[in-house]
């Protein structure tokens, strides 16, 4: 039901590469989300977008960074990726304060 | 500080039994409550949303309640398949923004057995 799409899903690179992870949504949402999760625990937030060109950092803190150039599409980027940031990125979009949309996550392993 | 909190962490339950998620909360201020679905490995489905004048909200087997007195909700499934099998998270929402920021609990783990 949901048209909001994540690549890859799945996701193993050595430390110190450059990674994009790709969301991309089809039903014209402002609103846009990363969350990241670890097994068992809750999903906290790291970046949100109201709109293109508008970038936030969310709760937990994150040395990954997002862009907003189209409003379909929401890429999350790590420079230099580490065995800490090994978990489930989870992007989300909604329209309003109405419900989030997810997608499939991908699931990202740093050796 | 605001939190959500839900009990149990797991359970499992037979196939065709009916089971009830709680979910408790200390946000305020209180605009809506969301529970999801989590398939394993897959993104959050919604499954239902209750904002303060709401109290009972059904969708197919699922039906939520919600107490915005005693700030508790819950979760019942009706004639549990083996398809129920999932996390099931408790998100609260608060009035503090235009974007109102989401709290979400860790979730409950249910396992349906033929």
């Amino acid at each position: 039901e949901a048209d909001i799409y994540q690549t890859p899903r799945y996701l193993v690179i050595g430390t110190g590469k450059k990674i994009t992870l790709e969301c991309s949504q089809t039903m014209g949402h402002d609103k846009m989300y990363w969350y990241q999760q670890d097994p068992g625990m809750e999903l906290h937030l790291i970046h949100y977008s109201y709109g293109v060109n508008s970038t936030e950092k969310g709760d937990l803190s994150s040395e990954s960074t997002v862009s907003r150039i189209r409003t379909e599409h929401f890429p999350l980027t790590l420079e230099s990726a580490r065995p800490s940031h090994t978990s489930q990125y989870l992007c989300a979009s909604s329209e309003g304060n109405e419900k989030l949309f997810f997608g499939s996550g991908t699931q990202l392993s740093v050796l | 500080k605001n939190q959500v909190e839900q009990s149990p962490q797991s359970l499992i339950i037979l196939e065709g039994k009916n089971c009830t998620l709680q979910c408790n909360y200390t946000v305020s201020p209180f605009s809506n409550l969301r529970w999801y679905k989590q398939d394993t490995g897959r993104g959050p489905v919604s499954l239902t949303i209750m904002t303060f004048s709401e109290n009972t909200k059904s969708n197919g087997r699922y039906t939520a309640t919600l107490d915005a007195d005693t700030k508790q909700s819950s979760l019942h499934i009706t004639a549990s398949q083996l398809s129920d099998s999932a996390s099931y998270i408790c998100v609260v929402s608060d009035r503090g923004s235009t974007l109102g920021r989401l709290y979400f609990g860790r979730g409950t783990q249910l396992t349906v057995w033929p």
